[in-house]
């Protein structure tokens, strides 16, 4: 099964600042059809999950364009050009190639 | 509006068994996919079983294989997880999921909550 690894597992940031968030697998996520299916949730506390990324790098519907997501093969990452209160919460990868799917770790984004 | 409501959640004793529901609205459920996602307690997110809108393809975490039965009734726009021999660790807030890993697709249900404890 593939392992996903996310770091760090808490990410205390200043408002205004970037963030980044890396996740990586234990196998290339790349799939037989060319594409890479990698995934970007966001949890914020008492809700469901909302995705915001998905095939690494494509928004999701009403994403704002802070957010953005890069990488290959096995080494991804999530940014945060500049960080907002709305953004606290809990952020996780999650690769969608390999059966079964598996969801890093989670990372804890709060303000500082 | 889309809306993924789960019910059927609840205290089961271990070894009990326990079927949860999801009602879909407002997209066209038979078109798409759909997942069944867990959180235990103050932990993260672990994917538990996938199905494709004809139900003919189905996937499941090593975890519940073998205990858990997905399925779902495209008549009905529901979606159904079957638990048996529940455990302790079967625990946590189940969420049903429509999630399109290849286009701009996500849905969400608010989650039900499972508690296995004698």
């Amino acid at each position: 099964d593939v392992v996903m690894t996310q770091s760090p597992l808490s990410l205390p940031v200043t408002l205004g600042q970037p963030a980044s968030i890396s996740c990586r697998s234990s196998q290339s996520l790349v799939y037989s059809d060319g594409n890479t299916y990698l995934n970007w949730f966001q949890q914020r506390p008492g809700q469901s999950p909302r995705r915001l990324i998905y095939k690494v790098s494509n928004w999701d519907s009403g994403v704002p364009d802070r957010f953005s997501g890069s990488g290959s093969g096995t080494d991804f990452t999530l940014k945060i050009s500049r960080v907002e209160a709305e953004d606290v919460g809990v952020y996780y990868c999650m690769q969608g190639t390999h059966w079964p799917y598996s969801f890093g770790q989670g990372t804890k984004l709060e303000i500082k | 509006e889309v809306q993924l409501v789960e019910s059927g959640g609840g205290l089961v004793q271990p070894g009990g068994s326990l079927r949860l529901s999801c009602a879909a609205s407002g997209f066209t459920f038979s078109s798409y996919e759909m997942n069944w996602v867990r959180q235990a307690p103050g932990k993260g997110l672990e994917w538990v079983s996938y199905i494709s809108s004809s139900g003919s393809t189905i996937y499941y975490a090593d975890s519940v294989k073998g205990r858990f039965t997905i399925s779902r009734d495209n008549a009905k726009n529901s979606l159904y997880l079957q638990m048996n021999s529940l455990r302790a660790e079967d625990t946590a807030v189940y969420y049903c999921a429509c999630i399109s890993i290849a286009a701009r697709l996500d849905y969400w249900g608010q989650g039900t909550l499972v508690t296995v404890s004698s």
